[in-house]
């Protein structure tokens, strides 16, 4: 199996610039997770999806930040405008459903906004 | 709220020390407790769980101990090696049903030769 694949691993683009964060999921599960790692704030949810619908967004920061989940392989991540304060690694989980599975993560993507 | 709280690092030993690394939390009801490891580079990787009060999970030598008494789960190695170096976290899951999990703010670990 391949794992949570996240692309890029990353992304260098200037203040005021769209970024789109891509993640697929581990074949077969139906959660996925996108947290943000900052070392001021730590690792933090963002949102998740059940059945690539959101179930709970309250974690986005603002709304600069959007998710989508078209289908049960692929979810991206928008930030549009980006600022600097956006840097951070962002990871993708995925899971069974249910809430007695492990999350598996992604290798992150590290997101530098100048 | 949920929340849980680790030791601060940086944690440098040597190889071959014994390890711990403090971890208590705020809960209602009865929640499961995980400790998570992420290597330079990678993501989080599950190391143990426990989902029960006295419940010992272990993995690769290391282990934690669910303790309702002092709502704390602490992880412990006996002997540590420098491939052991990473980031380690520890969290909590409200309860069985809930897919969200609280996350500590990590603590990196050091191990030198």
């Amino acid at each position: 199996d391949a794992g949570v694949i996240q692309s890029p691993r990353h992304e260098v683009t200037e203040m005021g610039q769209e970024v789109t964060l891509r993640c697929k999921p581990i074949s077969g599960h139906n959660s996925l997770f996108w947290y943000r790692q900052t070392m001021m704030r730590g690792l933090e949810l963002l949102i998740y999806f059940n059945n690539n619908v959101p179930i709970d967004d309250s974690g986005m920061p603002e709304d600069r930040f959007s998710a989508k989940m078209p289908n049960a392989s692929f979810s991206t991540l928008k930030i549009q405008p980006s600022e600097p304060r956006d840097s951070a690694v962002y990871f993708c989980a995925s899971s069974p459903s249910g809430g007695r599975y492990e999350q598996y993560f992604g290798p992150g993507t590290r997101l530098t906004v100048t | 709220g949920n929340s849980v709280t680790q030791m601060e690092g940086p944690v440098t030993l040597s190889e071959e020390a014994f390890l711990t690394i403090n971890c208590t939390y705020t809960a209602t009801g009865y929640p499961s407790l995980f400790w998570y490891v992420q290597y330079p580079g990678e993501g989080l990787q599950l190391l143990l769980k426990a989902t029960k009060a006295d419940d010992k999970g272990s993995n690769k030598g290391f282990e934690a101990t669910y303790r309702k008494e002092t709502t704390s789960f602490h992880l412990e190695k006996g002997s540590v090696q420098v491939s052991d170096s990473a980031v380690y976290f520890c969290a909590l899951r409200w309860y069985q049903g809930a897919q969200k999990l609280v996350f500590g703010q990590g603590t990196r670990l050091t191990i030198n030769p």
